[in-house]
């Protein structure tokens, strides 16, 4: 069955650390991505790649950096977590096509205490 | 850039009647247009897809959408809702960036089927 995993389903952290958050993918998809999601303001994108070691920014990286050393792997770095960044994090992998659909993993619930 | 709005926050309907969840869109040229549904404690998973030919495209769980060219809507609609269908609908518009396609979403509707 082909899937997106991401690696904690719920992750606390304190202000200030520094967080990573896990995404892999098995369908040899080239674009990776990860969303936050925050009631009433949908998903919003803060990273993309669309090759090994290529990224680009979304709409709200601040704060927010991303690595991808493999095709497989997608990783999400909060270089030092603040409160503000409470959220639901969603990882998502799709083919290149322009019409192509977008799966998604089960999500990261990151609350920064 | 493309972008997409869903104007109801919520949605509420009695089971057996239609439902309809709106969205309407801006792109420049041709768009690519996605729903996206989410339930209680689970992942998001894909619905329809409106990439070109026919207006009315068919999806999952009984689901369709009408592509509206002069009112730029993609409306997700459903003849009979159940309960079952309550949920998190996400209508989203594929978006070019710099080196590959990104997807951009609404902010989304909740959908409450009561029996």
């Amino acid at each position: 069955d082909v899937k997106v995993t991401q690696s904690s389903r719920y992750l606390v952290k304190r202000t200030g650390e520094k967080v990573f958050l896990e995404c892999v993918q098995d369908m040899d998809h080239e674009n990776m991505f990860w969303y936050r999601q925050d009631p009433g303001l949908g998903l919003r994108l803060i990273y993309f790649s669309y090759d090994v070691k290529m990224k680009e920014k979304g709409d709200i990286p601040e704060g927010y950096s991303v690595s991808r050393e493999k095709k497989e792997r997608f990783s999400l770095i909060l270089e030092s977590a603040s409160t503000n960044q409470t959220s639901m994090y969603l990882c998502a992998s799709s083919p290149r096509g322009l019409n192509e659909k977008l799966l998604f993993g089960s999500g990261t619930q990151l609350s920064v205490l | 850039a493309q972008s997409v709005a869903q104007p109801e926050d919520q949605v509420k309907v009695a089971e057996g009647n239609p439902l309809t969840v709106k969205c309407t869109y801006s792109v420049s040229g041709n768009p690519y247009l996605f729903w996206y549904v989410q339930y209680p404690n689970r992942g998001l998973q894909f619905l329809l897809k409106y990439i070109t030919g026919d207006n009315l495209v068919k999806g999952s769980y009984g689901f369709e959408a009408e592509f509206n060219k002069s009112q730029t809507s993609f409306h997700l609609k459903k003849p009979s809702a159940l309960v079952s269908d309550s949920a998190l609908y996400f209508c989203a518009v594929r978006d070019m960036g710099a080196g590959g396609f990104k997807t951009i979403f609404g902010a989304g509707t909740r959908l409450f089927v009561k029996a």
